[in-house]
């Protein structure tokens, strides 16, 4: 199956600070979501992008899918950023997702 | 909020002991995931439904088993419970098709087993 994996394992920042993070799927997809894990365990949707790019406020992704990669771009990073970020790849007939192990944001005051 | 409602919130169990915990999907979604984190873990799947029926199935332990129900709520029954099994375990929901299928997931179940 398709392999997903993300970069860095962990981010350290100062509040107001810029970030990306990556995402890399080992086959063509044909759904990519971005996910934020709050430290209180909750799973929140940020992007469904499997190709192109979206903003929400602070926060950007961009798919691209010929070369199966997708980036979170976090401007100017608040303390409520810190988290855990996962990404989730589904490819050609496959219905469930895989999941990379996420990058842990830890974002000071 | 995702629309994707699971209860309880928290679970407080001992050994050797069944629980079942509950999912709602979201208004329309026919897909129910269940997945299982332990501490410090990735999201492992374990199993899918889709309008009733099984559709895919992860690395579920035997002594777990699942169900969806005809109004499409599931249930994931847990027995046998061992201290290993404590985690957060999370259900989404899609529409389910092959198409544009985005998943929810609820606000999770942290099972602890004492």
């Amino acid at each position: 199956g398709i392999q997903v994996e993300q970069s860095p394992p962990d981010l350290i920042l100062q509040e107001g600070a810029n970030s990306t993070l990556r995402c890399n799927f080992s086959d063509s997809v044909n759904n990519l979501q971005w996910f934020h894990q709050n430290p209180w365990g909750q799973l929140i949707n940020l992007f469904y992008i499997p190709s192109g790019t979206k903003q929400n406020g602070r926060l950007s992704a961009t798919t691209v899918a010929t070369e199966r990669y997708s980036l979170l771009y976090i401007s100017s990073s608040q303390t409520t950023d810190s988290g855990v970020y996962f990404c989730a790849a589904l490819s050609g007939g496959s219905y469930i997702p895989t999941f990379g192990r996420g990058t842990s944001l830890i974002v000071h005051p | 909020d995702s629309g994707v409602t699971q209860t309880p919130k928290h679970l407080i169990t001992a050994t050797g002991q069944r629980v079942t915990l509950r999912c709602s999907p979201r208004s329309g979604d026919l897909s129910v995931y269940w997945y299982q984190q332990s501490l410090d873990q990735g999201l492992q799947f374990l199993i899918q439904y889709y309008n009733g029926e099984e559709r895919a199935k992860g690395n579920i332990l035997e002594r777990f088993s699942a169900q969806q129900f005809p109004d499409l709520h599931s249930e994931l029954n847990l027995s046998s419970l061992e201290l290993g099994d404590s985690a957060l375990y999370f259900c989404a929901s899609s529409p389910g098709g092959l198409g544009k299928n985005i998943q929810y997931f609820g606000a999770g179940t942290r099972l602890s087993v004492l």
